[in-house]
């Protein structure tokens, strides 16, 4: 069964830096194909693709935030990482990771997701 | 403002059939294939639909997937109390990557 979870602040300060880690098991990123993704749900609004990492450490960014992010992966861990830079208010959104595989279109399963608030 | 264009509302009563439409571009659904998510309040999003018409096991077959060209629809039957929830759809674009549909937000009246 796989599983993910996000953890990180509830709370940035603007202009601060956010970092945010999933934590998964029932795969492994060394694994051939496997991806995990980075989306994000402000309140009342869309979904938002952000950010995804493959096996081979191939990444891929939202173009428009692109050079505000930054997506690792620790396979030791069992872990990936998000960093989003200069956070604004506009950023406060509920965070989810998710399990892919590169040959498909989908996102399955997704972590619980995290409330992240940006606010002075 | 999303790539993927959905309807912001739809609204039926228990039994009836729902449609929900999702309208894209050549980039993304007219050359990908789509996949929809149920979002319940407070609760992680759910894959749907995968592949235009694809259904996870454990989905109900009252979920059901089309694509035709450039867009794509989700559609329920025999809608229940339960299946009122946020429903996105999803592609793969040649140039932007993933991108998400606006989202509706579907009432059981």
């Amino acid at each position: 069964q796989i599983t993910l979870k996000e953890s990180g602040p509830t709370l940035v300060k603007p202009t601060q830096t956010l970092t945010l880690t999933c934590t998964f098991s029932g795969f492994s990123l060394n694994t051939s194909g496997v991806a995990v993704g980075w989306i994000r749900q402000p309140p009342g609004k869309a979904l938002e693709w952000l950010a995804l990492i493959y096996w081979d450490d191939d990444k891929r960014y939202s173009p428009s935030l692109k050079k505000r992010l930054t997506i690792t992966k620790d396979t030791s861990k069992n872990q990936v990482v998000l960093i989003m830079t200069n956070m604004d208010p506009v950023d406060t959104a509920t965070y989810f990771c998710a399990h892919s595989i590169a040959t498909t279109n989908w996102f399955d399963p997704w972590g619980q997701g995290t409330l992240v608030t940006v606010s002075s | 403002q999303s790539v993927l264009t959905q309807p912001p509302s739809a609204s039926g009563t228990p039994g009836q059939r729902v449609t929900i439409s999702c309208s894209g571009a050549s980039s993304n659904i007219g050359t990908n294939t789509v996949s929809w998510y149920q979002r319940l309040p407070g609760t992680a999003p759910k894959l749907l639909i995968f592949s235009n018409n694809q259904r996870p096991s454990g989905v109900p077959d009252r979920f059901s997937g089309s694509k035709s060209g450039t867009s794509a629809s989700l559609a329920i039957s025999g809608l229940q109390s339960e299946d009122e929830a946020d429903y996105f759809c999803a592609s793969w674009d040649d140039y932007l990557f993933w991108v998400f549909g606006g989202g509706t937000k579907l009432t059981v009246l």
